[in-house]
């Protein structure tokens, strides 16, 4: 069935420093792939999205993007913030569940200034 | 402003007593989904609609039930044949199709004691 794997955390980081949290999947086809970010005590928030191979999504400094080949969605930031520090999902839309979303079990990211 | 909204935020019950969360949408989305979300698991899926008078159980339905008489309201009910209610749900809608994002409220948080 379709699945994502992304790092396990927590991942600590000083202020500035590069951000790089692997995802993969299984799908069958091309499934959009989407990452959320979710603050503590908060719902969800999409933090980006591409919906077919090679496209890249990016959003306030962040980048993923769309590999078939290695069936990846890998999020990275240049230089991340003490405001980014939150929990981040990734995620497929699976066509066998009414396009319901699969996550990874979420990467927590802590950023010391 | 349109959005999603889940209610209450925190919620507490007695072991054995049923329980009902609301979640409520203005975005006029056919999709509506119920997420529940335990520390280091990442969110499982529990029911979905893709439209008004439908819906199917998602990974773990067991315990739970839902109703959509409405489009905008997709309310979970958390029975006592649920062997550890406690957890954090999130409800989600979109519109239908493989590439829309999914918009999430806010959570209700139940515990049971």
């Amino acid at each position: 069935g379709n699945s994502v794997t992304q790092m396990e955390g927590p991942v600590t980081l000083s202020e500035e420093a590069f951000l790089t949290i692997n995802c993969t999947y299984t799908a069958t086809g091309y499934p959009s792939l989407f990452w959320y970010v979710q603050y503590p005590g908060e719902g969800l928030q999409l933090l980006l999205k591409a919906t077919k191979a090679d496209d890249k999504g990016s959003n306030k400094g962040f980048e993923a993007t769309y590999r078939k080949e290695t069936t990846s969605f890998h999020l990275e930031k240049g230089s991340v913030q003490v405001s980014d520090s939150a929990v981040y999902f990734c995620a497929l839309r699976n066509s066998n569940s009414g396009y319901a979303l699969n996550f990874g079990k979420g990467t927590s990211l802590l950023v010391t200034p | 402003d349109g959005g999603i909204t889940q209610s209450p935020k925190y919620l507490f019950r007695k072991e054995g007593q049923n329980v009902t969360l609301s979640c409520e949408q203005n975005l006029n989305h056919d999709a509506m989904y119920w997420y529940r979300q335990d520390p280091g698991q990442g969110l499982r899926l529990i029911y979905y609609s893709q439209i008004v008078n439908d819906f199917q159980k998602g990974d773990i339905a067991e315990g739970y039930s839902v109703s959509r008489e409405k489009k905008e309201s997709f309310p979970l009910t958390v029975t006592s044949a649920q062997k550890n209610p406690t957890a954090f749900y999130l409800c989600a809608s979109s519109p239908s199709g493989p590439i829309a994002e999914a918009f999430f409220g806010q959570g209700t948080r139940l515990t049971v004691v």
